[in-house]
């Protein structure tokens, strides 16, 4: 089956400016996540999906992150504007989890963000 | 909030040696899992163990859990070069079965 495509793998951005990330998760995934990986740290959830309502986002800074889950297929993470420290991995995962069963994550390749 | 730490931070041993990464954890959990993540690259589940097993194996991979010290270990049997990488051990927990990851282990099997 074909895996978690994001785009784009790279972008270079000064700060304050915006930039936007795309995710589209395995076919039939009820749940998508949004991990933000800073070089050397372990992945921070950013904001899961549940089908196209979210269910947790209490990490996603909302003064400038926002995500949505566009009829419960594809995502987008825009960052508006950006700052120094949003520099890491945006990584984007799926799982078939339902209401029940072990929720194990296929990850994208990640779309990696520098602010200068 | 990262929930737990891996432990050591960082591990180098020779190639056919057995490499044990450390995970310890706060909450009570549903699952425990350990990932791997290369270079550059995403992550990529290996094993997964809920809390009622005490012990689970998948190839060159073991995994225990201890529930009582809330901590769990992962054991790479006879490690090629191919191992090094970051391994990473996740925690679910809670009603939506949140995926909480630790700082990971960085692995390297020298040849």
């Amino acid at each position: 089956e074909a895996g978690v495509a994001q785009s784009p793998r790279y972008k270079i951005i000064e700060k304050r400016q915006s930039v936007a990330f795309w995710c589209n998760p395995i076919s039939g995934h009820a749940t998508l996540y949004w991990y933000q990986q800073i070089l050397g740290q372990g992945p921070k959830l950013l904001i899961q999906f549940q089908n196209n309502g979210v269910v947790d986002d209490s990490q996603l800074p909302k003064d400038r992150f926002s995500a949505e889950r566009l009829k419960g297929v594809d995502s987008t993470l825009k960052i508006q504007p950006a700052k120094l420290e949003d520099s890491a991995v945006y990584l984007c995962a799926s799982s078939p989890l339902g209401s029940s069963g072990a929720n194990v994550l296929t990850f994208g390749a990640g779309s990696r963000l520098t602010v200068l | 909030s990262q929930q737990g730490e891996e432990d050591p931070q960082a591990l180098s041993i020779q190639e056919g040696e057995n490499a044990t990464m450390n995970c310890s954890y706060k909450t009570s959990i549903n699952n425990l899992q350990w990932y791997r993540q290369n270079s550059g690259r995403g992550l990529v589940h290996l094993i997964l163990i809920r809390s009622n097993e005490r012990e689970k194996h998948s190839g060159r991979l073991r995994v225990t859990l201890d529930t009582s010290k809330k901590s769990s270990s992962l054991l790479i049997t006879a490690s090629r070069a191919a191992d090094t990488a970051s391994y990473f051990c996740a925690k679910t927990s809670g009603s939506a079965r949140q995926l909480t990851f630790g700082s990971g282990t960085q692995l390297t099997v020298l040849p």
